[in-house]
């Protein structure tokens, strides 16, 4: 079965600091990758994805994210982080079957809490 | 942009008592989605759902789920008989050409 792994349950950055959350996930085949973010009351907000194509991915708010095939990986950056990017971050991953549209696996998320 | 919406935004019931709740996705979407969030845990997948029938569903959507598209707009979702372990926020979701775009939740409370 298709999972996906988060490594840090709870990150506590200053502003400014440089973020890499990890993502692993475990699927042989053609996969989609994700990332979403859920501040804090609202709903999940798609920040970027990786479907084929260059690895390094760029989403919005500065984010981006590298996909390494080898290591089934798709591990998240920001080079220097903001008091609002505080937040939880998941990482996501569906496989296509034939053209439909697989669900999404969701790894259990990263909090990061940026001090001002 | 269009949106997904879900309404209520909050739930509260008795355990035993039947919900649903209910989701407009995006309008020329064709796939929808529910899943679950239980407090402090992963999103969890529930159903899927294409061309008026269930294309998917995890083990959790067991017989006392259902979904149904009754007028070409809203997406439910119906808890026959709920229970404490239903308590959790249920997001709908719904694809457009490559993404699946989520709603703000429901947070279903069960007594």
């Amino acid at each position: 079965a298709q999972s996906v792994s988060q490594h840090n349950h709870h990150v506590i950055l200053s502003e400014a600091a440089s973020l890499e959350l990890g993502c692993n996930y475990s699927y042989g085949g053609t996969v989609n990758l994700f990332w979403y973010v859920q501040y804090p009351g609202q709903h999940l907000q798609l920040l970027l994805k990786y479907f084929s194509g260059d690895p390094l991915v760029k989403g919005i708010k500065g984010f981006e994210a590298e996909f390494i095939k080898s290591k089934f990986s798709f591990n998240l950056r920001k080079p220097s982080v903001q008091w609002s990017d505080t937040a939880e971050y998941f990482c996501a991953v569906n496989a296509w079957y034939g053209g439909s549209q697989g669900n999404l696996i969701f790894g259990k998320g990263t909090k990061l809490s940026v001090k001002p | 942009e269009p949106e997904v919406t879900q309404t209520p935004s909050h739930q509260v019931t008795q355990m035993g008592q039947e919900v649903i709740l209910r989701c407009v996705p995006i309008s020329n979407h064709l796939y929808f989605y529910w899943y679950r969030q239980i407090l402090g845990q992963k999103v969890e997948f529930l159903v899927s759902f294409y061309n008026n029938e269930i294309s998917e569903k995890s083990e959790i959507f067991d017989d006392q789920f259902s979904v149904e598209r009754p007028d070409g707009s809203n997406f439910t979702l119906k808890i026959r008989s709920t229970k404490l372990e239903d308590s959790a926020m249920y997001f709908c979701a719904s694809f457009g050409t490559d993404t699946q775009y989520f709603g703000p939740g429901t947070r279903l409370t069960v007594l």
